[in-house]
């Protein structure tokens, strides 16, 4: 059974641009969450979307936004880049019983 | 104060010492999580437990629900054991949704 993918696994962006990270959990998981680790932080919690709603939100700015599309995908938007967005950006996906089951992440270096 | 706390933030430990990693929480709780990052960012989930004790190999949880404690212990620890370990807690009344983290401990095995 293949994992959470995410991808690109790694970015560099300058500030002022807009990024977009993707993700596609494991077949049959309806929930898709977000986290973001900067460096030197710990994890923080995002977005989550299920059945094709945002569910939840962390306390980030409106610039941070996504999407889950009917296959359970998603997408993470972060607009108007700043330095401090800088972090890797984890995807996870849980079916009904809540352990979660993390990508590999998006490296996001902004410039 | 975080809702979240872990101790030792930091464990160096000898191949072969049992090791033992505590997490405290200050809010109600659905479910407790123990996560496992390696070097290369990657999450594993080790445990998710809401009382009792849980058990899978070397590695043990145990939950007081009562002290809001947890801890996470590793038998036998071996170098490959060497990652970061997080604790994390679902709240809202299922074990389904955003996870709170700790902070992490930073845990080094020695040969």
């Amino acid at each position: 059974e293949a994992g959470v993918t995410q991808s690109p696994t790694h970015l560099i962006k300058t500030r002022g641009q807009q990024v977009t990270l993707r993700c596609s959990p494991i077949s049959g998981h309806t929930s898709v969450y977000w986290y973001q680790q900067a460096l030197g932080l710990g994890l923080q919690f995002l977005l989550w979307y299920d059945e094709g709603e945002e569910r939840n939100r962390g306390n980030f700015p409106p610039r941070f936004s996504g999407r889950q599309f009917p296959n359970y995908s998603s997408e993470l938007n972060v607009n108007a880049l700043e330095l401090e967005d800088s972090a890797l950006y984890l995807c996870a996906s849980s079916p009904e019983s809540g352990t979660q089951y993390f990508g590999p992440g998006t490296r996001l270096l902004v410039l | 104060k975080n809702e979240v706390e872990q101790s030792p933030q930091n464990l160096t430990a000898q191949e072969g010492e049992f090791i033992t990693i505590n997490c405290s929480y200050s809010v109600g709780i659905s479910a407790l999580h123990w996560l496992q990052q390696h070097p290369g960012g990657g999450i594993v989930s080790l445990f998710m437990l809401s009382s009792g004790k849980k058990k899978h190999g070397r590695l043990i949880a145990t939950i007081n629900i009562q002290e809001k404690h947890s801890s996470l212990h590793i038998t036998a620890s071996h170098p490959r054991d060497s990652a970061v370990y997080i604790c994390a807690v679902s709240t809202g009344g299922t074990s389904y949704g955003k996870l709170t983290f700790g902070q992490g401990t930073i845990l080094t095995v020695h040969p």
